[in-house]
């Protein structure tokens, strides 16, 4: 079946470095991958998303690119803060479905 | 973005007892809503779709007449974890389907549920 896989499962890095975060999906026909974060105790909260006829897209210290041959995306934040800690979970839709595939989740600290 | 409430936020319950969350689309209209349950520290599961106005489709494994799920409006979900037990004790999330080409989902804040 479908599925996504979601690394590191946990990351930490140092206030103002950049913080990258990978996933990858095996079904080819999916074409809208969201990228949620999550903090403790609350729901998820979509960030940024990307669908498959884009490469890359930016909002501010986020982007997110895509390789739709290598069924590849990333997550970039850009000069971190501690407020950014929290988990960040990747999703993939695949077309013609509403039906959302989540990866396993990253845990991101951002050390002060 | 969009805002879907979810509420009650925390639920204490005793074993035996029921009990019901709701998950409301404020500013958009969800004619499909998920349902979640969350352990520490892992991803979500996708308990079951509900469709406005019709039987909701339940994940495997997951039993339906012990989460009963009630779709009566395009901005409003409910789902009630009858007859709970320690074992149900969880994070519950849902999340609203907005309608048309985006497509795009957005979550509650979660239900933590303590069954006592």
């Amino acid at each position: 079946g479908e599925n996504v896989e979601q690394h590191p499962s946990t990351l930490s890095v140092q206030e103002g470095d950049s913080a990258v975060i990978k996933c990858t999906y095996s079904d080819s026909a999916s074409n809208y991958f969201p990228w949620y974060k999550q903090e403790l105790g609350k729901g998820p909260q979509l960030i940024i998303d990307i669908r498959s006829n884009v490469g890359e897209k930016k909002d501010q210290r986020i982007a997110v690119t895509l390789n739709k041959t290598a069924k590849h995306f990333s997550l970039h934040i850009t000069e971190t803060q501690p407020e950014d800690s929290a988990v960040y979970f990747c999703a993939a839709r695949t077309s013609g479905t509403y039906k959302y595939i989540f990866g396993t989740g990253t845990r991101l600290k951002v050390l002060a | 973005g969009a805002v879907v409430s979810q509420h009650p936020s925390w639920v204490i319950c005793k074993s035996g007892t029921s009990v019901k969350i709701e998950c409301r689309s404020l500013d958009f209209q969800a004619t499909t809503m998920f349902w979640y349950r969350q352990f520490p520290k892992q991803s979500l599961m996708l308990m079951a779709t509900s469709n406005e106005g019709s039987k909701a489709t339940y994940e495997q494994g997951v039993e339906k007449d012990k989460f009963l799920i009630n779709h009566a409006s395009l901005t409003l979900s409910t789902l009630t974890v009858t007859s709970a037990h320690p074992e149900d004790s969880s994070f519950y999330i849902c999340s609203g389907l907005k309608a048309g080409n985006t497509g795009e989902l957005f979550f509650g804040e979660g239900s933590r549920l303590t069954v006592l």
